[in-house]
């Protein structure tokens, strides 16, 4: 069974970038279509913020594509989000998921832990 | 970009009621429409997938119907670790979006 571990830095600067990690073990990360990156600032809702195909090809929110680069490296089976010129909006809780079935008819599963990482001076 | 919007943002119920939960998409979705729960501190977990298909190891109590925009998630007897909130998400097109979440608390 797929499992996936989010991993890096928990306090960013402003200004500064995000940079995260997604481990994925229990399968390769070919196994899998896209590989996506889900956000949830703390006490609020689900925000999409992109995907990646596991080619190479990758797809983003509109409102953060000017920020956000996803990459996959399948030597070490994980995958990354840099996100830059980060601000306090920014703070939120950032899960690694994996899609299940095939585009349309795909569901986000499994999905990382979750880690917090804040925008703070 | 298809906004999902849920109803209500908010309920308070008891153990054993019957629960109904709604979503309606901006546009059509056909049965793309994914549901899920997630519990304080914890990842989301899908619960239906393509408006009505149960993902395995979930109890038969949630059921999801619907098509195009109008969509509903139920719960048929309220357990108490049902108690979360819960999501849903539309796979028909990117910006893959979810509503807002409907949070179920104890009466």
């Amino acid at each position: 069974q797929v499992q996936l571990q989010e991993s890096g830095p928990g306090l960013v600067k402003p200004s500064g970038t995000l940079s995260l990690t997604c481990a994925v073990s229990g399968g390769s990360i070919t196994s899998t279509n896209w590989w996506t990156w889900v956000r949830q600032p703390p006490g609020k809702g689900l925000e999409w913020i992109g995907e990646i195909y596991h080619s190479g090809g990758t797809d983003y929110s509109p409102s953060l594509k000017s920020r956000v680069t996803i990459s996959l490296d399948k030597s070490k089976n994980q995958f990354s989000l840099k996100l830059s010129s980060v601000t306090a909006a920014d703070t939120a809780v950032y899960f690694c998921v994996g899609d299940s079935g095939h585009p349309p008819e795909s569901w986000f599963d499994p999905w990382g832990q979750g880690i917090l990482v804040t925008v703070s001076s | 970009d298809i906004q999902m919007t849920q109803s209500p943002s908010s309920l308070s119920a008891s153990v054993g009621d019957r629960l109904t939960i709604t979503c309606r998409a901006s546009q059509s979705i056909s049965t793309y429409l994914n549901w899920y729960q997630q519990r304080p501190g914890k990842a989301p977990k899908v619960l239906i997938y393509d408006a009505s298909r149960l993902q395995s190891g979930v109890p038969s109590r949630f059921s999801g119907s619907g098509s195009a925009t109008d969509f509903t998630l139920t719960i048929s007897s309220l357990q108490p670790e049902d108690f979360a909130t819960y999501y849903c998400q539309q796979s028909y097109t990117t910006p893959r979006t979810f509503g807002g979440g409907t949070k179920v608390e104890i009466k």
